[in-house]
């Protein structure tokens, strides 16, 4: 099973770059790395995905090294408004079918 | 541009009992997943419809079933209801029936079973 592991929780201050490392030894060769934010009582909202190498948006980077066995998520000049939960998503693989697996996540206090 | 909606947003109901919960997807989305979230969980992936027909499916006993009609909207059922399936359930909508595909979420069904 393609598990992730990222750390429970995480501080930064308001215009920090803070960076989530999300671990996925069992990726499968076709899998997608995807990054949700989600704030209480809400349901996830897609912030960004990845294959390989580096990937930029207007609210992140993504950048997968070459053996896809981790990414990082970078979320530049944070402000108290990106405090939530972040999920690190990639493929189960089983069987040749996709199953979407969700991490614990980690929940990102952003500090005054 | 309508985003996915769920309804009801809050439902109490009794062990034993059956329960029905709905989505419309994204216009111009096809492709409907529902996921359960437990309190400090992420959210576990149930089943994706696709094409009116259940494609994948998570670890989920058969209590769990759905459906997803021709204007793609999509129904989830829980029969006899434990008080383990309080939760938030989740519907998510993309595109193609490609789960690498990114998701689109509602805002969820609370759940509370008494």
């Amino acid at each position: 099973l393609a598990k992730t592991t990222q750390p429970i929780s995480m501080d930064s201050y308001e215009g920090q770059e803070v960076n989530i490392t999300c671990s996925h030894n069992n990726i499968a060769t076709n899998d997608y790395i995807t990054w949700y934010q989600q704030f209480p009582s809400q349901g996830p909202r897609f912030i960004i995905q990845g294959y390989k190498t580096k990937v930029t948006n207007e609210v992140a980077s993504l950048f997968i090294p070459a053996d896809r066995k981790s990414s990082t998520l970078s979320l530049p000049r944070v402000s108290l408004s990106d405090t939530a939960v972040y999920y690190c998503l990639v493929g189960d693989g089983r069987g040749g079918s996709y199953i979407p697996t969700f991490g614990r996540g980690t929940s990102l206090i952003v500090h005054p | 541009d309508a985003g996915v909606t769920q309804s009801p947003t809050h439902l109490i109901k009794t062990r034993g009992q059956q329960v029905t919960l709905r989505c419309s997807p994204k216009s111009g989305h096809d492709t409907v997943s529902w996921y359960q979230q437990a309190l400090g969980q992420g959210p576990q992936f149930i089943f994706q419809y696709y094409e009116e027909e259940e494609r994948q499916r998570g670890n989920f006993p058969d209590r769990f079933s759905g459906h997803q009609f021709p204007n793609y909207s999509s129904e989830l059922n829980v029969n006899a209801l434990l008080l383990g399936d309080s939760a938030l359930y989740l519907c998510a909508s993309s595109l193609g029936g490609n789960s690498n595909q990114p998701q689109h979420f509602g805002d969820g069904t609370r759940l509370s079973i008494l």
